[in-house]
């Protein structure tokens, strides 16, 4: 199975900061990443796809980059609702997994 | 709007069963790829099995082959997981998940609010 590796597990920052999270795949995966917030007690929404789509409704402070192997999330003009946990999620092939998630905090 | 209801979680027995529903509205239910991803208390996600629409593949993550199934009836627009020879490890939140396509390897939004299973003597 292809191994997804975020970094890093917790990121601490403030409101109006910009942060960037990174997930590295065990091999490439060309462009097929997505990303998931989550709030305590709520299933995850996708907020990127195809490593850098934004998904409808979800903020442009939002952004992603990167393909094959390596990828990053970019909150910009971080806001109180993005304090969350984060995973990426890869989908090159029928057998998915995550990464381990970052928990990002004020 | 999509909605994503699942149901059937609870307390079991290692070595037991349960059986899983996921009633689903808003959407062609038959159209898309749905799946199962699993997040054990405090823990990161886990995918566990994906069902495309049409005839159906199914795909599953080695650690729950031969006991569980994932099947789907689109004529009540229902995704199932039939658990058996359940395992203290299987102890997690199960959430169904809609794609946005009708196969292949895809992203998975929305998610259902999941059920709660419980493995434990």
């Amino acid at each position: 199975d292809i191994q997804m590796t975020q970094s890093p597990a917790t990121l601490s920052a403030s409101v109006g900061d910009t942060v960037n999270i990174t997930c590295r795949a065990s091999q490439s995966i060309g462009r097929w990443l997505a990303w998931y917030q989550q709030k305590p007690g709520k299933p995850p929404k996708a907020v990127i796809f195809d490593a850098s789509s934004l998904k409808s409704g979800v903020p442009s402070r939002f952004s992603g980059r990167g393909s094959g192997t390596e990828f990053t999330l970019i909150i910009s003009s971080l806001q109180p609702d993005d304090f969350a946990t984060y995973y990426c999620q890869q989908y090159d092939s029928d057998s998915y997994t995550f990464g381990q998630g970052t928990s990002l905090e004020i | 709007e999509v909605q994503l209801l699942e149901s059937g979680g609870g307390l079991v027995q290692p070595g037991g069963s349960l059986r899983l529903s996921c009633a689903a509205s808003g959407f062609t239910f038959r159209s898309y790829v749905m799946a199962w991803v699993r997040q054990a208390p405090g823990k990161g996600l886990e995918w566990v099995s994906t069902i495309t629409s049409g005839i159906g593949n199914t795909y599953y993550r080695d650690s729950v082959k031969g006991r569980f199934t994932i099947f789907r009836d689109n004529s009540k627009s229902t995704l199932y997981m039939e658990m058996n020879n359940l395992r203290v490890e299987d102890t997690a939140i199960y959430y169904c998940a809609k794609a946005p396509v009708a196969t292949g390897a895809t992203w998975f939004d929305p998610w259902g609010q999941g059920t709660l299973v419980t493995v434990s003597s």
